[in-house]
């Protein structure tokens, strides 16, 4: 069974400087997706990033980008330029390509951003 | 507005007691989900549909019942609740043309089992 890890409960960062949130996983499969995704205290699922696994490329959107390392089987956000708005409970998710289309969720880290 | 609703957003209920929590999505998405969310745990898988009368067991079925007659609907049901089963519990739905395609989640409904 696949499994999402995210060891840091909880972080916090200065307004305007770079965090990094870790996630490792645990599959047998090859072809599969990562995601990131962000729950403001509306509870709100938002999704924020994801990743393909045949990409070599890391994905990157506006003040979000990961670091994939499939070897590793890891994968960390990182947020640049933290804004008030990032504050949020941030969970990582996995989801094979093909045929089973369930989200496996890591345990959440909750981001503060200090002013 | 277009999108997936959850009703109601807030209940308590007595252990024993039925409940229903209803999920309604107007996008015609094939796949449905249940997740409940409790901490330390994040979102765990209760039951998913892939499409009308389809439906599967998740990770953590037991206590649980869905349906779903109709592709926009996917109502789950507490038989008889228990206090564990307190929780926040999220639908979700998803198209599925292809892989690439998100997984949209409604607002959750907070449930209180006293």
């Amino acid at each position: 069974a696949q499994t999402v890890t995210q060891s840091q409960p909880e972080m916090s960062v200065q307004e305007a400087e770079t965090v990094t949130l870790s996630c490792t996983y645990d599959t047998s499969e090859s072809d599969y997706y990562l995601f990131w995704y962000k729950q403001p205290p509306s509870r709100q699922m938002i999704l924020v990033i994801r990743q393909e696994a045949y990409k070599q490329q890391n994905a990157t959107e506006n003040r979000f980008s990961v670091n994939f390392q499939k070897a590793a089987k890891s994968f960390s956000l990182k947020i640049s330029d933290s804004q008030l708005g990032d504050a949020a409970m941030y969970f990582c998710a996995y989801r094979r390509d093909f045929g089973n289309e369930k989200l496996t969720f890591g345990t959440g880290t909750r981001l503060t951003i200090i002013p | 507005d277009a999108g997936i609703t959850q009703s109601p957003r807030y209940k308590i209920t007595e252990t024993g007691r039925q409940v229903t929590l209803m999920c309604h999505q107007t996008w015609s998405h094939s796949y449905m989900f249940w997740y409940r969310q409790d901490l330390g745990h994040g979102l765990r898988l209760i039951y998913y549909s892939a499409a009308a009368d389809i439906t599967d067991k998740g990770e953590v079925p037991d206590g649980y019942v869905v349906s779903r007659s109709k592709t926009e609907n996917f109502p789950l049901t507490l038989e008889s609740a228990t206090r564990s089963q307190t929780s926040v519990y999220f639908c979700a739905s998803r198209l599925t043309t292809n892989s690439y395609n998100e997984q949209f989640f409604g607002p959750g409904t907070r449930l209180t089992v006293l």
